[in-house]
């Protein structure tokens, strides 16, 4: 399965609303996909997955959505700190892959 | 509160073989399947091997198949990677991560950076 993400670059200002597009080459279950952080210099960290599950500590701006092949994740009230890079991971016949990312500027 | 520990990146020449370690703790290590992702200087995500909670099961990337052994030793709370073969496009910093549900990747440690000459 092959994974796209858009836009590649996204440039927008605190307070607004960020929506980043993840399109699986198959149809896959809500359930196996999940989305990332990067900051510069940083590990990812999990944000969100499925349907509707946060990780701990994610803040409630973060939100998951979509089904089928196309997934979405989406950020209220952009603050600077989420600056960053957001992949998309899915899961499917015991192999994992990453979207190539979404660069994301406040 | 979770912490892995990678260690045992370095350079390497191409053909070279090198093998990292990640210490896991914070939680119950036998109850998890654990991974191995890598990053590439600059460029995006990349899952490598992914090992069952009993160290049953392995799973690869088609990049690193045939090459590179991943295994866990349970009685230490350790992941291990054992690389052989290494070729520049190996050249990433590797990050050890543990498992949810066998799905996505919950934790993350700070990475150890491999590279690869030729």
């Amino acid at each position: 399965i092959v994974l796209t993400q858009s836009p590649g670059t996204l440039s927008l200002s605190p307070g607004e609303r960020a929506i980043l597009s993840c399109r699986t080459s198959q149809t896959i279950s809500v359930s196996y996909i999940a989305w990332y952080q990067q900051r510069p210099g940083q590990a990812p960290r999990l944000l969100v997955y499925g349907a509707s599950g946060r990780a701990t500590g994610i803040p409630e701006r973060f939100s998951g959505s979509g089904s089928g092949a196309h997934f979405t994740l989406t950020i209220n009230r952009l603050e600077p700190e989420d600056s960053a890079v957001y992949y998309c991971q899915q899961y499917g016949s015991s192999s994992w892959a990453f979207g190539p990312g979404s660069r994301l500027e406040i | 509160e979770v912490q892995l520990l990678e260690s045992g990146g370095g350079s390497m020449q191409r053909g070279g073989s090198l093998r990292l370690s990640c210490a896991a703790s914070g939680f119950t290590f036998t109850k998890f399947a654990m991974a191995w992702v890598r990053q590439a200087p600059g460029k995006g995500l990349e899952w490598v091997a992914s090992v069952t909670s009993t160290g049953d099961s392995t799973f690869y990337s088609d990049s690193v198949k045939g090459r590179f052994i991943i295994s866990r030793d349970n009685s230490k709370d350790t992941l291990s990677l054992q690389m052989s073969g290494l070729r520049a496009e190996d050249t990433a910093t590797y990050y050890c991560a543990k498992t949810s549900a066998l799905v996505r990747f919950d934790f993350w440690g700070q990475g150890t950076l491999v590279s690869v000459s030729s």
